[in-house]
């Protein structure tokens, strides 16, 4: 199993500020997702990185990722009211690991 | 965008029924999961499905859970007989293969009173 740790636990910004969240991570690993859930609902796919890339973009969101150092970012640029949620990372192992174990995640608090 | 899909969004049940959640996964897909959040909690892992079996589960999920696959669209899981702890958000998710996405479904509030 594999536990991604995000950083901070909290983040409160107003909108149109960027918000930056990290994940760490022990293993080496196959890809890593961002997710998103909002309050009550379900998780909500926001990117998928392979081991073999370093940053990738999607609209307002960059992710990036560095191996050596086993951790990844979530970048949110220029963030709106609805970009409100809880926010979390997922490696997913090299070896075995058909599951997905999600850290405590990061809650993004963002002000109108 | 594809995405799977679970009946019912709630279900109220009382202590000691049963229950089966329900689940269609993306058609594609090979592996397909059940997780758990009680509220104000990280999601749990509870189970992973592959090729009509067990390929991981977790010690919550002890003799009172099952999964199924009996359609070859559906993916059920079932709960023998409720506890007051197993009231939580239930969430199906499936990939189609271990490298790529892993899709979540919208969840199932489960309450047993």
């Amino acid at each position: 199993s594999q536990q991604g740790e995000e950083d901070p636990q909290a983040l409160s910004i107003q909108e149109g500020e960027n918000a930056t969240m990290n994940c760490s991570y022990k293993t080496s690993i196959n890809n890593l997702q961002w997710y998103r859930q909002n309050s009550g609902r379900g998780l909500v796919h926001l990117i998928l990185i392979r081991s073999n890339e370093r940053e990738k973009h999607s609209g307002r969101l960059r992710v990036t990722l560095d191996t050596s150092k086993k951790s990844s970012s979530l970048l949110i640029t220029a963030s709106r009211a609805a970009d409100t949620a809880s926010y979390f990372c997922a490696p997913l192992p090299n070896t075995g690991g058909f599951k997905t174990i999600f850290g405590a995640g990061t809650r993004l608090f963002v002000k109108a | 965008e594809p995405e799977v899909t679970q009946t019912p969004s709630h279900q109220v049940t009382q202590m000691g029924q049963e229950v089966i959640l329900r689940c269609v996964p993306i058609s594609n897909h090979l592996y397909f999961y059940w997780y758990r959040q009680i509220l104000g909690q990280k999601v749990e892992f509870l189970v992973s499905f592959y090729n009509n079996e067990i390929s991981e589960k977790s010690e919550i999920f002890d003799d009172q859970f099952s999964v199924e696959r009996p359609d070859g669209s559906n993916f059920t899981l079932k709960i023998r007989s409720t506890k007051l702890e197993d009231s939580a958000m239930y969430f199906c998710a499936s990939r189609a293969t271990l490298g790529e996405t892993q899709y979540f479904g919208p969840g199932t509030r489960l309450l047993v009173l």
